[in-house]
């Protein structure tokens, strides 16, 4: 069974990018059809897609996001990252990794990891 | 106006059934689209529970319990979640989604309280 997990810095300050890694174990990232997607949830609010990568390594994100992110994926490593750019306090949750093999159907999930931006 | 809205809250007795709405902005059809439903306890990440577009094309996931189910109302242009038999562990929140014009959209989430 497939596991996720997230790692980076937990504080980031406004105006900086935020740099996130999710490590997959369990399973080669490239074996299968799978999407590996990044969706985040501020404190107490609802879940927000960010965007994914597809093995074959095409690229959807959210429109609202679009312009600051960028999501990679390290085969080498078994591991996709995210990066978002010129972050503000609005960009504090807690960030998941998840794996699915269809459009928004996410089998596998990390365990979040909380960043908060702040200076 | 969202595409899609769920009531924010739902209490149910134990033993009783719950049944979770997401509704499709107008001008979206339910009909045309997967829904999919996941459950979040607190502290943890959500869960998926289930797919559903019709009786003929749906699914559960793994180790979900035959309890949960899904349908749809089309005169509401809404996906259904229900649970038969509630348990204490089944108080959660619950958010349905779908793919939409190229793009992931979550309903905003439903509380389920089990008193």
């Amino acid at each position: 069974q497939v596991q996720l997990q997230e790692s980076g810095p937990g504080l980031v300050k406004p105006s900086q990018t935020l740099s996130l890694t999710c490590a997959v174990s369990g399973g080669s990232i490239t074996s299968g059809t799978y999407y590996w997607s990044w969706i985040r949830q501020p404190a107490g609010k609802g879940l927000e897609w960010i965007g994914r990568i597809y093995t074959a390594g095409s690229t959807i994100y959210n429109p609202s996001l679009k312009s600051r992110v960028t999501i990679s994926i390290d085969t080498s490593k078994n591991q996709f990252s995210l990066e978002l750019t010129s972050v503000t306090a609005a960009d504090t949750a807690v960030y998941y990794c998840a794996q699915g093999e269809a459009a928004a159907k996410f089998d596998y999930w990390g365990q979040g990891t909380l960043v908060t931006v702040s200076s | 106006q969202p595409v899609l809205t769920q009531p924010t809250s739902l209490s149910a007795s134990p033993g009783a059934s719950a049944r979770f709405t997401c509704t499709l902005r107008s001008g979206i059809n339910v009909d045309t689209y997967k829904i999919y439903w996941y459950q979040q306890k607190p502290g943890s990440h959500p869960r998926y529970l289930l797919t559903y577009k019709s009786d003929s094309d749906n699914q559960r996931g793994s180790g979900v319990p035959s309890r949960f189910s899904g349908s749809k109302n089309a005169s509401t242009n809404a996906g259904l979640l229900l649970i038969s038999g509630l348990q204490s562990e089944d108080e959660a929140d619950y958010f349905c989604a779908i793919w939409y014009s190229s793009t992931v959209v979550f309903g905003g989430g439903t509380k389920l309280t089990v008193l």
